[in-house]
């Protein structure tokens, strides 16, 4: 499975845009970038998923070069909702057992 | 519809105690996952199950800990002998069998004083 580096933790300001860059070195050709959200004492939540190129959906945009060796989650405009944890993940979509790996995510806190 | 819904939604227990979490998946998903979160930390993959099957247990942590899934619908936990350190909130999850994108319940909280 391709493991995922991303940062531990990010500051923002309400209305800036907020871009959380993930390595994926060893992605695998199947494997494609899936994105949750998790707010305080609730569960993570699909934000986004993509294979290349770019994907934009209403809560975010997803930014994937041709090497597919990073991504890119891009939050525009971000509230003092939007502080949460945000984790990466990498693999074959089509085995639902594939995509399991979390790892610590990145901890980002916006402030007013 | 409803979501995926987990009980207790606390449990405080003893060291020694036995105890029992419960997940109700969404209708309909084949794919099961409990994962483990410590406080502030990220998620532990613990188990997996398509169906009533589990393809991979390798998250288990111990001997002390089961889970088992009645057809395609709800799953049971277990963690025997509770020790201190599985303080931690469980979560499950549910997927579609066509899709790997995972529905997450609220989680249960266990304590173990």
């Amino acid at each position: 499975l391709a493991k995922t580096t991303q940062p531990i933790s990010m500051d923002s300001y309400e209305g800036q845009e907020v871009n959380i860059t993930c390595s994926h070195n060893n992605i695998a050709t199947n494997d494609y970038i899936t994105w949750y959200q998790q707010f305080p004492s609730q569960g993570p939540r699909f934000i986004i998923q993509g294979y290349k190129t770019k994907v934009t959906n209403e809560v975010a945009s997803l930014f994937i070069p041709a090497d597919r060796k990073s991504s890119t989650l891009s939050l525009p405009r971000v509230s003092l909702s939007d502080t949460a944890v945000y984790y990466c993940l990498v693999g074959d979509k089509w085995d639902a057992g594939n995509m399991l790996t979390f790892g610590g995510g990145t901890r980002l806190m916006v402030k007013p | 519809g409803a979501g995926v819904s987990q009980s207790p939604s606390n449990k405080v227990t003893e060291k020694g105690k036995d105890v029992e979490l419960r997940c109700d998946p969404i209708s309909g998903h084949t794919a099961l996952y409990w994962y483990r979160q410590r406080l502030g930390q990220g998620l532990e993959f613990l188990i997996y199950f398509q169906g009533n099957s589990a393809p991979d247990k390798s998250g288990l942590p111990s001997d002390r800990f089961s889970a088992e899934r009645t057809g395609e619908s709800v799953s049971t936990l277990t963690i025997q002998r509770t020790q201190q350190e599985d303080s931690a909130v469980y979560l499950c999850a549910s997927s579609p069998y066509t899709s790997d994108t995972q529905y997450f319940g609220p989680g249960t909280r266990l304590t173990v004083l």
